[in-house]
């Protein structure tokens, strides 16, 4: 059983570009979470997702940035128009249900993205 | 809103001794778990070890154990035996009905 996956593991940009990271949640899996990792921190929480519906966006910066989880394929966090800013590590955690119960959140490896 | 504190940026040991990191939390909420996360340079985030809060017992993994004090919002963790490999970033995390929120984390280091 494969377990979170998340591409591309680095991702360049200039600055006014688009940021696409792609997260495929573990099979059986219908809720994915993404956080952020600045340098030297920890990683924040930015939006909660289950397919084809957004539950928690609390985190999201309000421009710029947006997500989906459609009902086939991978969740996707989007970013336009980057700025320097934004050059963190991006991770993506899947759990098989979501809030009010306990599940283990499983992470992926990362998307380290660095903004020229 | 919870908050979660690691007020050790970094630490060092010997191989071989025992180190314990520390860790506060703040919630309103009755329900919940504590985690211990593991970052190696690969930046992996790797579950150590964690704590339902309404279980009185400590929660242990082999050389892993942590000392949960829930009246004073503490959840510290304690590595006996530290080896090489355990040399990694430390993320002590909250969570309630849906997201984990983290610490800053604490950079140990194990020398030979």
């Amino acid at each position: 059983n494969a377990g979170v996956m998340q591409n591309p593991r680095h991702l360049v940009r200039r600055r006014g570009q688009e940021a696409r990271l792609r997260c495929s949640p573990m099979k059986g899996h219908s809720h994915v979470y993404w956080y952020r990792q600045l340098p030297e921190e920890g990683l924040k929480f930015m939006v909660y997702l289950q397919k084809e519906n957004i539950i928690d966006e609390s985190g999201m910066p309000k421009e710029r940035f947006s997500a989906e989880f459609p009902k086939e394929g991978p969740s996707i966090l989007r970013i336009q128009q980057v700025v320097r800013g934004d050059s963190a590590a991006y991770f993506c955690a899947s759990s098989p249900r979501g809030s009010g119960i306990y599940n283990e959140q499983f992470f992926g490896p990362g998307t380290r993205l660095t903004v020229l | 809103a919870q908050t979660v504190t690691q007020s050790q940026p970094e630490m060092s040991v010997q191989e071989a001794e025992t180190v314990t990191l520390s860790c506060t939390y703040d919630t309103s909420e009755s329900n919940y778990y504590l985690f211990w996360y593991k970052q190696p340079p690969s930046r992996q985030m790797i579950l150590v070890i964690r704590q339902e809060a309404y279980k009185q017992q400590n929660a242990t993994e082999n050389r892993f154990s942590v000392n949960f004090q829930k009246a004073a919002k503490s959840f510290s963790l304690k590595i006996s035996d530290s080896q090489l490999g355990d040399t990694a970033m430390y993320f002590c995390a909250f969570q309630g009905a849906q997201k984990l929120v983290f610490g800053q984390g604490t950079r140990l280091t194990i020398n030979p």
